[in-house]
């Protein structure tokens, strides 16, 4: 079975500040690792994901992640905040070739003049 | 290329009855996935077709059922509905092989469901 913890449902930031969001996750096998953004009446849209190759995962938007195997954690990094940053983003695992994503219970970043 | 596309966007029920929520896929995707997103929580995994077939299902009771369609679109029937199904329910689709490996979601912006 996998979860997702991610740490803290609200973080704010300053426009340029670096943003930090953090997920751990917990999963029997491999696992696949996902960071999903929502922004408010929309779908979720793939930021980036790991599945086995470089630990360190560049995605859009400037936003990076770090797979820590003996840490178990995915956390989600960029360097400098904008304010189109604004949104709620999603960790997930999954276990390889399996389908089903288990999704954490969301981040809500708020970036600050 | 269109995306994923939801309807109804909104639709208020009453406990008891019975609601269908639609999803057109992705072009050139065979495989739809169905999340409930409650307020304030992550997604969770309701279940997913394949070449019209269930592929794969999470914690839900069977008065949450589905279809697949032969163009690959598809249907969440929930019978008997309760206060708690009330949630934004999310559409994904993608293409996946044959071995298990499931591609990159597209989700659609959902329909959000209210009953009262």
């Amino acid at each position: 079975a996998q979860s997702v913890t991610q740490l803290g449902s609200h973080v704010s930031v300053s426009e340029g500040a670096l943003v930090l969001l953090r997920c751990n996750y917990s999963s029997s096998v491999p696992p696949y690792l996902f960071w999903y953004v929502q922004y408010p009446n929309q779908g979720l849209q793939l930021l980036l994901k790991y599945t086995s190759a470089a630990t360190l995962v560049k995605g859009i938007n400037g936003f990076e992640a770090e797979f820590k195997k003996s840490e178990t954690s995915f956390h989600l990094t960029k360097p400098s905040a904008h304010m189109s940053d604004a949104a709620e983003y999603f960790c997930a695992v999954s276990a390889r070739g399996r389908r089903a994503l288990t999704f954490g219970s969301g981040t809500r970043l708020q970036v600050q003049p | 290329e269109t995306g994923v596309t939801q309807s109804p966007t909104h639709l208020i029920k009453t406990r008891g009855q019975q609601v269908t929520l639609r999803c057109s896929s992705q072009s050139g995707h065979n495989t739809v996935s169905w999340y409930q997103q409650a307020l304030g929580q992550g997604p969770q995994f309701i279940f997913q077709y394949y070449r019209e077939e269930e592929n794969g299902r999470g914690n839900f009771p069977p008065r949450f059922s589905g279809l697949q369609f032969p163009n690959y679109s598809s249907e969440l029937n929930v019978n008997a509905l309760e206060l708690d199904d009330s949630a934004l329910y999310l559409c994904a689709s993608s293409l996946d092989t044959s071995g298990g490996e499931t591609g990159e979601l597209f989700f659609g912006e959902g329909s959000r469901l209210t009953v009262l």
